[in-house]
């Protein structure tokens, strides 16, 4: 049962801008942890995305950036193309449960 | 290139044990904290453990607290996961992540780069 809740999917035309919330509580995101970001691709293994709420690793286009306020992260994925089409989880730490936790994960469909 | 090749998944009765094995090579093993995380089919993420670079910090969910133990050899640049009393509910594919730090339990690590994953499958 994850901590952090995520919209199940999202979706937009190509060159649109898409955004995927985060929600999580005082205890993860609130206490003022990092979020991070993976997207994971069809049939392949989960991929950084964002990383300490806002950073992009290198080779991560910069249609893709995040942010972070209060109990809550956010994902935008601007120019929206059709290699978009994955999962994109958040993850961050809960002190409650001193440990890792992940969102439920949004799917994001380019129609 | 950082590369993590997990192995040891298969078809395994409930009650029974099974060893997964992450083999990691392209970096200094033993500078960074590894972690284990799996999905269970058409589910999400769900992160099972992780141990420091020296083995002196381990973590677990509480969903295998008791049940898993997690360990690593620097030596042989490797990652391993002793799961006992398997359930049903741990059928998932198993992933081996890289932390970017040499610590666990820390409020900010990520997990990058992550490997290809071994199925488990927990039935009778």
């Amino acid at each position: 049962q994850s901590v952090l809740t995520q919209p199940p999917s999202v979706s937009g035309a190509p060159g649109q801008r898409v955004t995927i919330s985060c929600t999580g509580s005082s205890s993860n995101i609130g206490a003022g942890y990092d979020v991070h970001w993976y997207q994971q691709l069809p049939g392949t293994a989960p991929k950084l995305l964002i990383y300490g709420n806002s950073n992009r690793p290198s080779g991560v286009p910069d249609r893709f950036s995040g942010s972070k306020s209060g109990t809550s992260a956010s994902l935008a994925i601007s120019g929206l193309q059709a290699e978009d089409e994955a999962d994109y989880y958040c993850q961050s730490y809960d002190s409650s449960l001193s440990g890792y936790v992940f969102g439920t994960g949004t799917k994001v469909t380019v129609l | 290139e950082v590369q993590l090749v997990e192995s040891g998944g298969g078809l395994v009765q409930p009650g029974r044990s099974l060893r997964l094995s992450c083999a990691a090579s392209g970096f200094t093993f033993d500078d960074y904290a590894m972690h284990w995380v799996r999905q269970a089919p058409g589910k999400g993420l769900e992160w099972v453990s992780g141990i420091s670079w020296n083995s002196g910090s381990i973590g677990y969910a509480d969903s295998v607290k008791g049940r898993f133990t997690i360990s690593r050899d620097n030596a042989k640049n490797s990652l391993y996961l002793q799961m006992n009393s398997l359930r049903a509910e741990d059928t998932a594919l198993y992933y081996c992540a890289k932390d970017v730090y040499p610590m666990v339990r820390g409020p900010y690590n990520w997990f990058d780069p992550w490997g290809q994953g071994t199925l488990v499958t927990v039935s009778s």
